[in-house]
Order: C-alpha cells, then structure tokens, then sequence
C-alpha cells in the first residue's frame, strides 16, 4: 500500500533543477522516522540515492539533495542530466500500520 | 562482495502457493547482523514490503499480508524463503529479497543498501 505520495512524474531539460515531493502524514513521515529515496532503471531493483533524509551514499553524484519539512520531504536533482532518467521512490515507517511504507513512484524524464 | 538472487517458478496457480528463495553469498545468514526483507512491486505500481527476517529472532511481517506469508530460513543453503499462501491475481509482481541492518520500527535506520535483481511472479491460471 502506497500512503506516501509522489508526483507521477517530473521532467526538465539537461541542466535544469527538478524536485520531487513526498507527502506523507503524521504516523510516518511527520512522526519522525527517517526516509530514505532509490533511484530505480527500467528492470533493475532500486539503487539507494539518499538516506536519512539527506545523506548521499558513496557514488551518488552531489547534485542530488534532500531535504524535510514536516510531513513531506523533497529530492531535488540540480544540472540535470540524461543518465539521471529513471523511477524515484521514497520509503519510510508507518507506526499507524507498522509497516515499511513506499511512495507511489516518480519517473523523472529528461527532456 | 554480497549478492541476493531470487528464484522461484515465475507462473502459479491462483489459490496455491507462491514459493520464492532469495540464496544469500558473501554472508553466513545464520550469524550476520543484517535483516533479510521481501519486498514486491506489482506491474506499473510502487514497492511493498513483505516481511523481514532475522536469525534467531522475531521474523517481522507486513500487518496486510502477515495471514498468509511465512519467511523462514535454510542455512545448509543459506538461503531465505518466502511463502505466500492462497494465491490471487493481486500478487503478480516482480519480488526482490534485501537486506537491512535495524529491526523494524526504529525511527532513525539504514536503508535496504544490497537487492537482488528481482524475479517475476504471474499468478494465472
């Protein structure tokens, strides 16, 4: 079940900014348990991006960012570049259904 | 170097069981300090997880299916197994195995940093 949610897709032209949101609700996001986002190519499993909110792993290029505020969290992609066109998800905690919870999915296209 | 490979028929039954190993190397599951989850993406949609298991511990489940998945353990073939009963349409997804290092339910946690690369599931009759 999808209970954090995330535009269906995004697009910009090489070099340009994008950010994709991720709202979630008080028994998740908003409650304060980290979110972590993946980036996911067409037939491959997901590739963490982002970790605890905003932390890059070693490898993930620094024009991707996170941020938090609340509820929601934000994944902002700056210089935008053809490798970066793939699926994002989010993913948290939900204390309320005590479950690992993931965002709908954002396909980011560049134009 | 960790990898995670999944196998498992890629056609069943609906109202039978959907039977799936993730095979584990570069690890002893029997005594590593990691979590192994399931996870499952239906066609076109976003992940869910299923379960996750820990050696020796409580094995955790995802409250909407926990009625109808067993995770369990094969350590001659360090391998995890996922079994979800009573299969429907519904569970046609490409299920992929990953590890994790917290319990579920701490607020501050390490992602799921090593997947397998995922096998597809069809339940058609």
């Amino acid at each position: 079940q999808s209970v954090l949610t995330q535009p269906p897709s995004v697009s910009g032209a090489p070099g340009q900014r994008v950010t994709i949101s991720c709202t979630g609700s008080s028994s998740n996001i908003g409650a304060g348990y980290d979110v972590h986002w993946y980036q996911q190519l067409p037939g491959t499993a997901p590739k963490v991006f982002i970790y605890g909110d905003n932390n890059r792993p070693s490898g993930v290029p620094d024009r991707f960012s996170g941020s938090k505020s609340g509820a929601s969290v934000s994944l902002a992609i700056t210089g935008l570049q053809a490798e970066d066109e793939a699926d994002y998800f989010c993913q948290s905690y939900d204390r309320t259904l005590s479950a690992y919870v993931f965002g709908t999915g954002t396909k980011v296209t560049v134009l | 170097q960790l990898q995670l490979q999944e196998s498992g028929p890629g056609l069943v039954k609906p109202s039978e069981t959907l039977s799936l190993n993730c095979t584990v190397s570069g690890d002893s599951i029997s005594s590593s300090s990691y979590y192994w989850g399931w996870f499952r993406q239906p066609p076109g949609k976003g992940l869910e997880w299923i379960g996750s298991f820990y050696y020796s511990e409580t094995t955790y489940y995802s409250p909407s299916l926990r009625s109808r998945v067993t995770i369990s353990v094969d350590t001659s073939k360090n391998h995890i197994s996922l079994k979800l009963s009573s299969a429907a349409a519904a569970d046609t997804a490409v299920y992929y195995c990953a590890r994790h290092l917290e319990k579920p339910g701490n607020f501050h946690y390490y992602p799921m940093d090593v997947w397998g690369q995922g096998t597809t599931v069809i339940v058609s009759s």
